[in-house]
């Protein structure tokens, strides 16, 4: 079964830390995505991912880096969390394929980040 | 304006009972829509995709319609079961390869 797994379900971090989330998928998608979901805003997009050491900005990247050194892993840095990062933050990786654009599109389980 | 908009925003029903999802989009153009489900602090999972050619998927007892010229969707669920109960979320993705999100619907599903 294809998987996207992140490496925490959830995580307590303090003001200030530096916070990296990881995620790795196993189905060779070349493209990997990094969401945040709040109550009421629906999923937002932070940064994506088409290829190795490619990164784009997405819809609201401010506060957050991402890095992606091997195509299967892609990871998201808050360089200094503040509690309005609090949020759950979703993982997703995505291929070409059945004639459409993004076809393959699955999600990671989700890590639910508290920054107190 | 949200690009995506679902209705009704939550509601409940029996076990048993069928149920109708809306999905209104404005995303031009368009490549293909998605419903996902989404349990309570989960990942959402997909449930049916269709391209703009297609306008009915189905996956068990759920039933996906899609009308591409007046940019609606609905998911029937059938027979609806406890584990039912979850977020459900329309996601258009748009000719820039980008998704659009809808807010979701959220389906309590009562013995």
């Amino acid at each position: 079964d294809v998987k996207v797994t992140q490496s925490s379900r959830y995580l307590v971090k303090r003001t200030g830390e530096k916070v990296f989330l990881e995620c790795v998928q196993d189905m060779d998608h070349e493209n990997m995505f990094w969401y945040r979901q709040d109550p009421g805003l629906g999923l937002r997009l932070i940064y994506f991912s088409y290829d190795v050491k490619m990164k784009e900005k997405g819809d609201i990247p401010e506060g957050y880096s991402v890095s992606r050194e091997k195509k299967e892993r892609f990871s998201l840095i808050l360089e200094s969390a503040s509690t309005n990062q609090t949020s759950m933050y979703l993982c997703a990786s995505s291929s070409p394929g059945q004639g459409t654009i993004n076809y393959g599109y699955t999600f990671g389980s989700g890590t639910r980040l508290t920054v107190v | 304006k949200n690009q995506v908009e679902q209705s009704p925003q939550s509601l409940i029903i029996l076990e048993g009972k069928n149920c109708t999802l809306q999905c209104n989009y404005t995303v031009s153009p368009f490549s293909n829509l998605r419903w996902y489900k989404q349990d309570t602090g989960r990942g959402p999972v997909s449930l049916t995709i269709m391209t703009f050619s297609e306008n009915t998927k189905s996956n068990g007892r759920y039933t996906a319609t899609l009308d591409a010229d007046t940019k609606q969707s609905s998911l029937h669920i059938t027979a609806s079961q406890l584990s039912d109960s979850a977020s459900y979320i329309c996601v258009v993705t748009k000719g820039n390869n980008r998704l659009a999100f809808g807010k979701g619907n959220q389906v309590v599903v009562i013995p």
